[in-house]
């Protein structure tokens, strides 16, 4: 596809439960990026990958969060025993590097909410 | 650590009048500097970037940009502003040392009368 796309749209869980997100990044782009909207809290960045280096995972709010990206592609966010306060809008985006290539185009959103 | 300050949360203009939405930053290093923009109902899209040269950027839709680095600040304009620019709008710093992650200020909401 031209853009980045994620899915589901919408998740509605219950407390407790694991959840995950998928991301699909522009083809070609190497780096893929997390970052998390919830009211009172703006935009978090949370996780990001480049290339075959190991991400940076310094936004990650909990252990309770984890990524992977499969193939240098596809990447899920995984959230485990979900509480209240991990409701928002979860935002993936790629950019076809760092540095000058570090324009992110970013996906659609997956609005999350626990129950 | 890195922060970023926008200094209106809620801006009401009628249409015409001119714009300048605050955005500052504490990094004390090189940076990438971006304004983003988020139409109602729709995704997060590049208004306009920074990387080096001139200050004074221009991005999409008439917007323009200066980078005042003794000031540490990216503030964001427009001569004229139309209803279509209602939207919220986010300033994000990208430190150079800092792999490619974006920091976002809290983001001011600018809605146009028409």
């Amino acid at each position: 596809g031209a853009g980045v796309s994620q899915s589901p749209s919408n998740k509605v869980t219950e407390k407790g439960k694991d959840v995950e997100l998928r991301c699909d990044p522009i083809s070609g782009h190497t780096a893929l990026y997390w970052y998390r909207q919830s009211l009172g809290q703006g935009l978090e960045f949370l996780i990001y990958f480049q290339g075959n280096s190991a991400p940076d995972k310094s936004g990650l709010p909990s252990d309770r969060f984890s990524a992977e990206r499969t193939g240098g592609s596809v990447s899920t966010l995984t959230i485990q025993r979900t509480q209240q306060e991990d409701s928002a809008v979860y935002l993936c985006a790629s950019s076809l590097g760092t540095g000058r290539n570090n324009e992110q185009f970013f996906g659609p959103g997956t609005r999350l909410t626990v129950l | 650590a890195q922060s970023v300050s926008q200094h209106n949360h809620h801006v009401i203009l009628s249409e015409a009048a001119s714009l300048e939405l605050g955005c500052n930053y504490s990094y004390g290093g090189t940076v990438n500097l971006f304004w983003y923009v988020q139409y109602p109902g729709q995704h997060l899209q590049l208004l306009l970037k920074y990387f080096s040269g001139d200050p004074l950027v221009k991005g999409i839709k008439g917007f323009e940009a200066e980078f005042i680095k003794s000031k540490f600040s990216f503030n964001l304009r427009k001569p004229s502003v139309q209803w279509s620019d209602t939207a919220e709008y986010f300033c994000a710093v990208n430190a150079y040392n800092q792999g490619g992650k974006l920091i976002f200020g809290q983001g001011t909401e600018l809605s146009v009368k028409p």
